[in-house]
């Protein structure tokens, strides 16, 4: 079974408004989470990567203003689209790491399609 | 900076047979691991295979194996008996671990369709 759950598997929102993605490790602790967004036909873009109760280290050329991501527990980290364009209609899809065994692979959740009208 | 490549857009292999997909990474470093994800039309990251860059033989995973060259920064998968449901994006995926937190770059993938 999954052991990294997103939701919503698909959201839609008006243009301006805010939007919030929940990425949660059911089996394990997520010291460490990933945020990637993926455009049609290519490849995931890491957009940050948060570490349990630090702020998110955000990636050459994402806005921290637009993308808030909160790593509040060791199991949830979640990633708010704020002030959402249409141009932030994507995939975005959240990954997790533990510590120990759980640390040897990084584990994938379902992923988000976000549309924003 | 760490890349991979995959320089093979697309390739089909007919049902039964076998396949490979190359990847290459460029990287500084000396321990990391590679690994290779699968990604089906439902957009599910799935993990095919990995390798820890110090282990000198390479991964198998039922009818999923390697090639890994450490001097030539190559790493490439072989599907054996290829079966419809392989048919998927695959990417390469090269990791390293900073000290707190570890870095995944993915390759740009290559869309493997099967026919029968």
């Amino acid at each position: 079974g999954a052991v990294v759950s997103q939701h919503p598997s698909r959201v839609i929102c008006k243009s301006g408004t805010s939007v919030k993605i929940e990425c949660r490790s059911l089996d394990f602790q997520a010291t460490t989470m990933f945020w990637y967004r993926q455009f049609p036909k290519q490849s995931l873009m890491l957009m940050a990567t948060s570490n349990e109760g630090s702020k998110a280290t955000y990636e050459q050329g994402v806005e921290k203003d637009k993308f808030l991501i909160n790593h509040a527990s060791l199991t949830l980290s979640t990633l708010t689209v704020t002030s959402a364009h249409p141009e932030d209609s994507s995939f975005y899809i959240c990954s997790a790491q533990g510590r120990g065994a759980w640390g040897n692979t990084i584990y994938f959740g379902e992923g988000s399609w976000l549309t924003v009208v | 900076a760490q890349t991979v490549t995959q320089s093979q857009p697309e390739m089909s292999v007919q049902e039964a047979e076998t396949v490979t997909l190359s990847c290459t990474y460029d990287t500084s470093e000396s321990d990391y691991y590679l690994f290779w994800y699968k990604q089906p039309p439902s957009r599910q990251m799935i993990l095919v295979i990995r390798q820890e860059a110090y282990k000198q033989q390479n991964a198998t995973e039922n009818r999923f194996s390697v090639n890994f060259q450490k001097a030539a920064k190559s790493f490439s998968l072989k599907i054996s008996d290829s079966q419809l449901g392989d048919a998927a994006m695959y990417f390469c995926a090269y990791r390293w671990d900073t000290g707190t937190a570890s870095k995944l770059t993915f390759g740009t993938g290559t869309r493997l369709q099967v026919t029968l």
